[in-house]
């Protein structure tokens, strides 16, 4: 069975500060990871993905990620917070050998940045 | 020239009615899921079709039938609903191939009153 822990479901930073939304994932097989931003009122869109080329991953918006085998955690960073980063992440995992894509998600971090 | 557009934006229906949402992508992917999100923002997979044929149902009540016409096309019918009902619908879409992303749509709020 596989599951995403998202620690924190509120996060606060101010404007420049360093952003960190934590996951953890179990997975019996070798995860997919993927992490998912949603502005009020709208859809998922992708903010990046880990499928095993590097552990190490960049997204869009200067978000990043680094996947720990070791730690079970593929946490999001973002060296300086912004405005427009205000919304809910989330974190979500699917199975390399199972035979669909079936997204299991986290149950989410609300992002708040201060001026 | 929207990748997953879905319709109606917003449902706003009584206990009971018979109601449909409807899905369409323009990715050219082969698999077309429906996830709900909950009041407490949770996400979870309800059903996924490849190729028009259902792959994943997810222990879903029968009211819920998804109906994939073609495989660009991927509809969501529900009746006799209820009020845990109330929820936002989400269409998505990726290619057949492992490992890729889900494209979602914009979402469809249903509120049952």
């Amino acid at each position: 069975a596989q599951s995403v822990t998202q620690l924190g479901s509120h996060v606060s930073v101010s404007e420049g500060a360093l952003v960190l939304l934590r996951c953890n994932y179990s997975s019996s097989v070798p995860p997919y990871l993927f992490w998912y931003v949603q502005y009020p009122n709208q859809g998922l869109q992708l903010l990046l993905k880990y499928t095993s080329a590097a552990t190490l991953v960049k997204g869009i918006n200067g978000f990043e990620a680094e996947f720990k085998k070791s730690e079970t955690s593929f946490h999001l960073t973002k060296p300086s917070a912004h405005m427009s980063d205000a919304a809910e992440y989330f974190c979500a995992v699917s199975g390399r050998r199972y035979n669909t894509d079936k997204l299991i998600f986290g149950t989410g971090t609300r992002l708040q940045v201060f001026p | 020239d929207t990748a997953v557009s879905q319709t109606p934006k917003y449902l706003v229906t009584q206990m009971g009615n018979d109601k449909s949402i409807k899905c369409e992508q323009n990715l050219g992917h082969d698999t077309m899921y429906w996830y709900k999100q909950d009041s407490k923002k949770f996400l979870k997979i309800m059903f996924s079709y490849n190729n028009k044929e259902l792959i994943i149902n997810e222990t879903v009540p029968n009211r819920f039938s998804p109906k994939s016409p073609d495989k660009a096309h991927l509809n969501l019918h529900i009746n006799s609903l209820e009020l845990g009902d109330s929820a936002v619908y989400f269409c998505a879409s990726s290619p057949q191939d492992r490992g890729y992303e889900q494209y979602f749509g914009p979402g469809t709020r249903l509120t049952v009153t």
